[in-house]
């Protein structure tokens, strides 16, 4: 059985300061796909992964794929309020999978 | 352009009732997938829906069914409800093997 840990699971800073999310697995992922979901809302997909030391950024947030494709990162620099929210990373074995094995959850809180 | 949509958005339910979930998904999407999310943990994967047939299964009791229709929306029927099935029930939906769209989901809680 596949399975993702996220960490930490709850993470509370100050506006500005810099934070990295971490996404770890025993298992090879085909991609890795990370989500932010809001209170009465469904995932909304950030970014995905594919090749094993990629990295991405979007604007703030550097999202980065493990070399053996079993782990992930999501660093966020100078973190604003509007970044509040649950971060989910997901997981899929082959290319194109809908069966995705979602990590439990990073709850992040940025006070301004 | 409407995204997926799923009804109702809030159920009550007791103890060993049926339930039947509906969504509806994005414009152009022809495959569906239901998750289920307990409360702080992420969504698990019960099953997808493509071409009106039940594709792939996560590891859910057969209490869990569903159905997709000819224009692409899906319908997730749980029996004999249990309180552990009290949840945030997601569709998501895709053009074949392309990237998920999450609906809002239903709250489901059960008594």
């Amino acid at each position: 059985t596949q399975l993702l840990e996220q960490s930490p699971q709850f993470l509370s800073i100050q506006e500005g300061e810099n934070l990295t999310v971490y996404c770890n697995s025993s298992s090879v992922f085909s991609s890795l796909q990370w989500y932010r979901q809001e209170p009465g809302e469904g995932p909304v997909l950030l970014v995905t992964v594919v090749t094993g030391g990629e990295v991405k950024k979007l604007k703030r947030l550097t999202f980065q794929f493990g070399d053996a494709r079993k782990d992930s990162s999501l660093h966020i620099t100078a973190a604003q309020p509007g970044d509040t929210g649950l971060y989910l990373c997901a997981g899929a074995s082959f290319q194109g999978a809908q069966k995705l094995v979602f990590g439990q959850g990073t709850r992040l809180t940025i006070n301004p | 352009d409407a995204g997926v949509t799923q009804s109702p958005t809030h159920l009550i339910k007791t103890r060993g009732q049926q339930v039947t979930l509906r969504c509806s998904p994005k414009s152009g999407h022809d495959t569906v997938s239901w998750y289920q999310q307990a409360l702080g943990q992420g969504p698990q994967f019960i099953f997808q829906y493509y071409e009106e047939e039940e594709r792939q299964r996560g590891n859910f009791p057969d209490r869990f069914s569903g159905h997709q229709f000819p224009n692409y929306s899906s319908e997730l029927n749980v029996n004999a409800l249990l309180l552990g099935d009290s949840a945030l029930y997601l569709c998501a939906s895709s053009l074949r093997r392309g990237t998920l769209h999450f609906g809002n989901g239903t709250r489901l809680t059960v008594t």
